[in-house]
């Protein structure tokens, strides 16, 4: 069974740009999640889909956002990009069953640096 | 509010010497604990998982750890240490009630260095 596959792995972009970052859950996989990863903050989570809907949100600006689509692909999107964006996205999924228990598996990231 | 600290930020120890990576957790409900692995330039891979089952959990890669509710701890050991442990291990606990949220608090990671 294929992982979670995210894309693209490495991305580079300039400040006042938006960027769209994409995830596809292991099969069968309902919730998608999403954490940002920087040397100062550590890994920190921004929010979670399931089955469409968004069911929990981290204390991140406006400016991310996210969606899912109804094969459980997700994107989230950051608009107005600043440098302290750069960081490390992770997506993450569980199935219905393990979502129960916070299990969830993660992609290999997509690298954001922002110029 | 829940939390995980991981104490030492770098540990360092010897081929075939045990590892041991500290986790204390602080949880209002019966928490759920999860060590995952970061090897360079990749994603998260869960080594192993607490969900209220056995205390002493077994993982991949010849890791084990042991929830002690009287402790609040929950850390992670292997009796050998080999060159290829070599990554940045990750406690994490659940944000409240599996079912309600799927999000997981992280500590700050511990790098394990292992030397020849």
């Amino acid at each position: 069974k294929a992982g979670v596959t995210q894309t693209p792995r490495y991305l580079i972009k300039t400040r006042g740009q938006q960027v769209t970052l994409s995830c596809s859950p292991i099969s069968g996989h309902r919730s998608v999640s999403w954490y940002q990863q920087t040397p100062g903050q550590g890994l920190q989570f921004l929010f979670e889909y399931f089955s469409e809907t968004q069911r929990n949100k981290g204390n991140f600006p406006g400016r991310f956002s996210g969606r899912q689509f109804s094969n459980s692909r997700s994107e989230m999107n950051v608009s107005t990009l600043e440098l302290g964006d750069s960081a490390l996205y992770l997506c993450a999924s569980s199935s219905s069953r393990d979502r129960g228990k916070n299990i969830q598996y993660f992609g290999a990231g997509t690298r954001l640096s922002v110029l | 509010a829940q939390s995980v600290t991981q104490l030492g930020s770098h540990v360092s120890v010897s081929e075939g010497a045990l590892v041991l990576l500290r986790c204390n957790y602080s949880s209002s409900v019966p928490p759920y604990l999860f060590w995952y692995v970061q090897y360079p330039n990749q994603g998260l891979q869960l080594l192993l998982k607490y969900t209220s089952a056995a205390t002493l959990v077994k993982g991949i890669n010849g890791f084990e750890a042991e929830f002690k509710k009287s402790e609040t701890s929950f850390h992670l050991t292997k009796p050998s240490a080999h060159m290829s442990d070599a990554a940045e291990y990750f406690c994490a606990v659940s944000d409240g009630v599996g079912g309600a949220t799927n999000k997981l608090i992280f500590g700050t990671g511990t790098l394990l260095a292992v030397q020849p």
